[in-house]
């Protein structure tokens, strides 16, 4: 089966740039999504197709993919991003595709 | 705005059947163009994804619940259910249900807010 690895934890100065990776055996062919996730709430959607942002997520949350990692990167980061965090793909590698998610990083804002 | 809405049992005994209801708003499940799925999280742990189905009744499942599950659409109600047979502790958890839009690798765009299932006798 196919293994997403995060980062449990990752931790931030308010202002600054938070980065969680997600690894996966050649990650980079697939196309990767991301949400945050609050305490007591819903997963919500930043990032999806390795770096497209729905409408609303602001343009501080951004994403890449290439070889074995995709990341996801939140920019001029606020105490309201404190939040885990969760990538996201299809695994089409087997006969039963499905879907497959990471462990999930906690952001903490410091 | 697409909301969806769980419901159903908070309490489920072991071995018994596991059975939530989402209830879809603000758009039509018959309209096409996306699965409804189900995910649930255990108690402090990450995301497992269940399952999905397509307002024809199509259905795919996760390959190591596919024994135990069955989703189904009633497009009259605008709903889809969820029923996991066998419970056991190792299945509390919250459970979402959510959309995901129809593409070569998807996501999910809208989720319900979660509704807690504990299995105890």
């Amino acid at each position: 089966s196919y293994v997403l690895t995060q980062p449990p934890s990752v931790s931030v100065a308010p202002g600054q740039t938070a980065r969680i990776t997600c690894g996966g055996n050649n990650i980079g062919s697939k196309s990767v999504h991301w949400y945050q996730q609050k305490p007591g709430q819903a997963p919500v959607l930043v990032v999806y197709d390795d770096s497209d942002r729905p409408s609303g997520i602001p343009e501080r949350f951004s994403g890449s993919n290439s070889g074995n990692t995709a990341t996801l990167t939140i920019s001029r980061v606020e105490a309201g991003d404190e939040a885990d965090y969760y990538c996201q793909v299809w695994d089409s590698s087997s006969d039963h595709p499905y879907v497959v998610f990471g462990g999930g990083t906690k952001l903490t804002v410091l | 705005q697409v909301q969806l809405q769980e419901s159903g049992p908070g309490l489920v005994k072991p071995s018994q059947t596991l059975s939530l209801t989402c209830t879809v708003s603000g758009g039509s499940i018959s309209s096409g163009g996306y699965y409804w799925s189900w995910i649930r999280q255990h108690p402090g742990k990450g995301l497992e994804w269940i399952g999905y189905i397509y307002y024809s009744g199509s259905t795919y499942y996760n390959p190591s619940l596919k024994s135990r599950v069955t989703i189904s659409v009633d497009t009259s109600k605008n709903q889809f259910s969820l029923k996991l047979s066998s419970v056991t502790a190792a299945d509390t958890a919250v459970y979402y249900c959510a959309r995901e839009p129809i593409a070569v690798a998807g996501y999910f765009d809208y989720w319900g807010q979660g509704t807690l299932v504990t299995v105890s006798s």
